[in-house]
């Protein structure tokens, strides 16, 4: 069966340090995207792509770069982790095609960062 | 510009009780609209999602949902609330001339009380 999975699911990590965390998806979708969830929030979008080479800013992109070099692959990196990026982060993918297909989600990451 | 309230952060009901999760959205343009499921520690999950087809959408778990333009509205229902049903629950909204992005609420913890 097709999947979306994350990696690692927990993650502890110093203030100013670099972090990667991993997306893979195995439903051949061109679209992922990367989320953030905190209390009160919902989930507001970091950053988004709609194919290979592609990246585009979400609503709260800063301090966060991606890039995608396959289809299967969207990595969300920190560059320097700061303390307010403490978080449940979100991975999803969708089919391409104008808003109506939904986003399947992966399981998240929860990263702390002390 | 897209945005979509739910209101109550919290909602509680007895089992076998209806449940009623709100959602309200804003949109210049048709939308597309879609409800998840969170269950804990786990990712988000879909219930059911409109399209612009039939108004009232069932789902999973027996939930349904009504699109109601003239109220911009699309309220979560389900007969009879199950132990099982205890989740955070989430609105999402997309439009077809917004890319295939979606912006969600901040979400409805439901509680099932015995």
């Amino acid at each position: 069966d097709a999947e979306i999975t994350q990696s690692p699911r927990h993650k502890i990590t110093e203030t100013g340090r670099q972090v990667t965390l991993a997306c893979h998806q195995t439903w051949n979708h061109n679209n992922m995207f990367w989320y953030r969830q905190d209390l009160g929030h919902g989930l507001r979008l970091i950053h988004y792509s709609y194919g290979v080479q592609d990246t585009n800013k979400g609503e709260v992109s800063d301090g966060y770069s991606v890039s995608r070099s396959n289809t299967e692959d969207l990595p969300l990196t920190l560059e320097s982790a700061a303390s307010s990026q403490t978080s449940v982060y979100f991975c999803a993918s969708s089919e391409s095609g104008g808003g109506s297909y939904e986003q399947y989600f992966g399981p998240g990451t929860r990263l702390t960062v002390t | 510009a897209q945005s979509v309230t739910q209101l109550g952060s919290h909602v509680s009901v007895s089992e076998g009780a209806l449940v009623l999760l709100r959602c309200n959205y804003s949109s210049s343009v048709p939308p597309y609209l879609f409800w998840y499921v969170q269950y804990p520690n786990q990712g988000l999950q879909l219930l059911l999602k409109y399209t612009s087809a039939a108004t009232l959408v069932k789902g999973i778990n027996g939930f349904e949902a009504e699109f109601k333009k003239s109220e911009t509205s699309f309220h979560l229902t389900k007969p009879s609330a199950h132990m099982s049903d205890a989740a955070e629950y989430f609105c999402a909204v997309s439009q077809h001339n917004y890319g295939q992005n979606f912006v969600f609420g901040p979400g409805t913890r439901l509680s099932v009380l015995p």
